[in-house]
C-alpha cells in the first residue's frame, strides 16, 4: 500500500466549478500535512498547510481527519489558473525525517 | 533573491557516464534535500543534509552520492549512470528539518540516461 494515496485524475471542470480532492495516508503517527501545487514541468510549491481544525485560504479549504487518516482540498469558483497537479504531502518524524509525497491529482479547468 | 537554483536544466548521459548536479540556495537555510520524480510516483527523497557538515540517506540513495559543500550548496553525483536513473531531479531547502517548515524547490534537472 502506498504511504500517501491520491486519485490521479484528471479532473476536468468548467470555470466557476467547485472541485474536491481527497488523499489518504497510511502512517497514523504522521504529524504535519500539506498541499503543494505543481504546474506542468515546474517545481512543487506550497499551497497550504492542513490543520486539524481545518483551514481556509481564499477559495481553498483544507480539512484533516486524523481518525480516518484522510486529507481533503476543496477549491471553490475554479479559475483557469488553478489548472495544475495538486500534491498531498505528509511529514513523518523519526528515522529520516521526511516529507512523503503523493503522486498528485491533476486538475484541468476549461472555459 | 534567486531562491533555489539548479544546474544543468537538461542532461543526456550514456550508461556508465558520471555527472554532478549542482544546487545552491540564497535563503540562508540550514537544511537541503535531493528528490527524484518519476511519472505516476510521488517525489522520493534521495539524500538530505540537515545542516552544514552532515548528510544522510533518504529513501532511494543507491547509485548516488552527495556533498554539502557549504551552507549554500548541495551537490548530487551519479558515479555510473543507469537508465533507471532517468528522472527529474529536484533540489529543495528549508530553514530546518521540522514538520512545519516549508520546503522551497529548485526548477529541476531533467536527466535522460540512454
Amino acid at each position: 500500500r502506498k504511504e500517501v494515496e491520491q486519485d490521479p485524475g484528471p479532473f476536468n471542470v468548467p470555470e466557476g466549478a467547485t472541485v474536491a480532492f481527497n488523499c489518504t495516508y497510511s502512517n497514523s503517527a504522521s504529524q504535519s500535512f500539506f498541499w503543494y501545487r505543481q504546474d506542468c514541468r515546474k517545481e512543487p510549491k506550497l499551497l497550504m498547510s492542513v490543520y486539524s481544525s481545518g483551514n481556509e485560504d481564499g477559495r481553498f479549504t483544507a480539512q484533516l481527519n486524523r481518525a480516518s487518516q484522510y486529507i481533503s482540498l476543496l477549491i471553490r469558483d475554479s479559475k483557469l489558473s488553478d489548472s495544475a497537479t495538486y500534491l498531498c504531502v505528509v511529514w513523518e518524524a523519526g528515522g529520516y525525517n521526511k516529507l512523503i509525497f503523493g503522486a498528485g491529482t491533476r486538475l484541468a479547468v476549461h472555459p | 533573491n534567486a531562491g533555489v537554483t539548479q544546474t544543468p536544466k537538461f542532461q543526456v548521459l550514456k550508461t556508465g557516464q558520471s555527472m554532478t548536479l549542482q544546487c545552491a540556495q540564497d535563503m540562508n537555510h540550514n537544511s537541503m534535500y535531493w528528490y527524484r520524480q518519476d511519472p505516476g510516483m510521488g517525489l522520493r527523497l534521495i539524500y538530505y543534509s540537515a545542516s552544514e557538515g552532515t548528510t544522510d540517506k533518504g529513501e532511494v540513495p543507491n547509485g548516488y552520492n552527495v556533498s554539502r559543500l557549504n551552507k549554500r550548496e548541495f551537490s548530487l553525483r551519479l558515479e555510473s549512470a543507469a537508465p533507471s536513473q532517468t528522472s527529474v531531479y529536484f533540489c529543495a531547502s528549508s530553514e530546518a528539518i521540522a514538520g512545519s517548515d516549508e520546503q522551497y524547490f529548485g526548477p529541476g534537472t531533467r536527466l535522460t540516461v540512454t
